[in-house]
């Protein structure tokens, strides 16, 4: 079966200009996580939906950053007004569900292969 | 909050060494423990896992063991191969008592080179 996957796969925009990102996870995941990777370092969380809705979006690192999932499926990451320092690869990963909270317990979580952003 | 913090890199070994990168971590709770690798070109997959304190999560030849005694989770490889070139992120996922359940928390990657 398909895995996760994200359009576009670039995207160079300039400085001050709106873009979307897209991620269509896994049939059948009904959680879902955005994650974003500067180069050279790990990825660090953005925001996970459980479903419709943002369970957790304490990584969104301004009001800039907006993220939807309107029918618990494909979602977007969109970014307003676009600094030279949200240049990075955006990363979706979706898994099954979300991870319970019991030890011992876990979800994995499928990463697609990203968007490299680029803003100039 | 949580943290991730890998031995600093690049990690360059010839054919058939003994491969350790360490990973030591911060969390509350009972985090679940993992080694992503991204090889060139790819996306990052799961290595291996570790859900409790001492269990072993284990992989194509690679192992790891959940320290909580020490908060450690060290990857090593008795023989590494060159396909085993690869960019390796430490991470972790808090559970009961930390913070979010599902987020992971990435260390900053190690860069493994591995000459014929």
């Amino acid at each position: 079966g398909a895995g996760v996957s994200q359009t576009p796969s670039n995207k160079v925009t300039e400085k001050g200009k709106y873009v979307e990102l897209r991620c269509d996870p896994i049939s059948g995941h009904t959680a879902l996580y955005w994650y974003r990777q500067s180069l050279g370092q790990g990825p660090e969380f953005l925001i996970y939906f459980q479903g419709t809705g943002a369970a957790d979006d304490s990584g969104l690192p301004n009001d800039r950053f907006f993220a939807v999932r309107p029918e618990g499926s494909v979602s977007t990451l969109k970014i307003q007004r676009t600094e030279r320092g949200d240049s990075a690869v955006y990363l979706c990963a979706s898994s099954f569900r979300a991870t319970s909270g019991v030890e011992g317990t876990y979800n994995e979580q499928f990463f697609g292969p990203g968007t490299r952003l680029t803003v100039l | 909050g949580n943290s991730v913090t890998q031995m600093e890199g690049p990690v360059t070994l010839s054919e058939e060494a003994f491969l350790t990168i360490n990973c030591t971590y911060t969390a509350t709770g009972y985090p679940s423990l993992f080694w992503y690798v991204q090889y060139p070109g790819e996306g990052l997959q799961l290595l291996l896992k570790a859900t409790k304190a001492d269990d072993k999560g284990s992989n194509k030849g690679f192992e790891a063991t959940y320290r909580k005694e020490t908060t450690s989770f060290h990857l090593e490889k008795g023989s590494v191969q060159v396909s085993d070139s690869a960019v390796y992120f430490c991470a972790l996922t808090g559970h009961a008592g930390g913070t979010s359940y599902g987020k992971l928390t990435f260390g900053q990657g190690t860069i493994l080179t591995v000459h014929p």
